[in-house]
């Protein structure tokens, strides 16, 4: 099947540091990429569609200052959590949709592992 | 305003026996329902879907129930194995967006 990967698994910073995290799809091309972040036993809360070349869709609530997306080529997409803060700890998980399948959207959403972020 | 919900966080079962799980949700406008399994350090992989318009769907040891009255869906694995231990989560469509529960994890004891 598809592979998506994230750069790094995990990362600690300091407070008031950038950190940047990388979504790569491995064996095909993305035009559509997800962000998503899920808190501790809660579920995965969608914060920006990613489309490339063009500008990221951000979810009510998520500010787009604080939360840079970027999608510059079919098989990346970062996120660059500006400005860190320990409330941006988090579990930040991407997915890239292959639309090469034709299927519904659900079910052609490839999911990275994950990057677990601690700022201290 | 979680709009999907499992309620429970874990569920532990005998391997052979059937395992249930199950996702409730509020917003009628979800059309398409989807059950995503998930390994440690692992993302999320897609596992069954059903549309609306339908109340069952199966495949292999897999079978995806839905009750639209009652606004519920739920997951059966039968027979149960240690290899189906993971968290699985339950989502729903609304258009291109997914909306996903909290997960439960599952846990097949041999």
């Amino acid at each position: 099947g598809a592979v998506v990967s994230q750069h790094p698994s995990r990362v600690i910073c300091k407070s008031g540091t950038s950190v940047k995290i990388e979504c790569r799809s491995l064996d095909f091309q993305a035009t559509t990429m997800f962000w998503y972040r899920q808190f501790p036993k809660k579920s995965l809360m969608l914060m920006a569609t990613s489309n490339e070349g063009s500008k990221a869709t951000y979810e009510q609530g998520v500010e787009k200052d604080k939360f840079l997306i970027n999608h510059a080529s079919l098989t990346l997409s970062t996120l660059t959590v500006t400005s860190a803060h320990p409330e941006d700890s988090s579990f930040y998980i991407c997915s890239a949709r292959d639309p090469g399948q034709g299927a519904r959207i659900g079910e052609t959403q490839y999911f990275g592992p994950g990057t677990r972020l601690l700022v201290l | 305003d979680q709009q999907v919900k499992q309620n429970s966080p874990s569920l532990s079962v005998q391997e052979g026996r059937i395992s249930i799980l199950n996702c409730d949700y509020t917003n009628s406008m979800f059309d398409y329902f989807l059950w995503y399994k998930k390994y440690p350090a692992e993302g999320p992989t897609f596992l069954i879907s059903i549309s609306s318009i339908k109340d069952k769907n199966e495949d292999g040891r897999f079978t995806v129930f839905l009750n639209k009255s009652a606004k519920h869906l739920s997951l059966h694995i039968v027979p149960s194995q240690p290899g189906d231990s993971a968290v699985y989560f339950c989502a729903a469509s609304e258009g291109s967006r997914l909306t996903f529960g909290e997960g439960t994890q599952l846990t097949v004891n041999p």
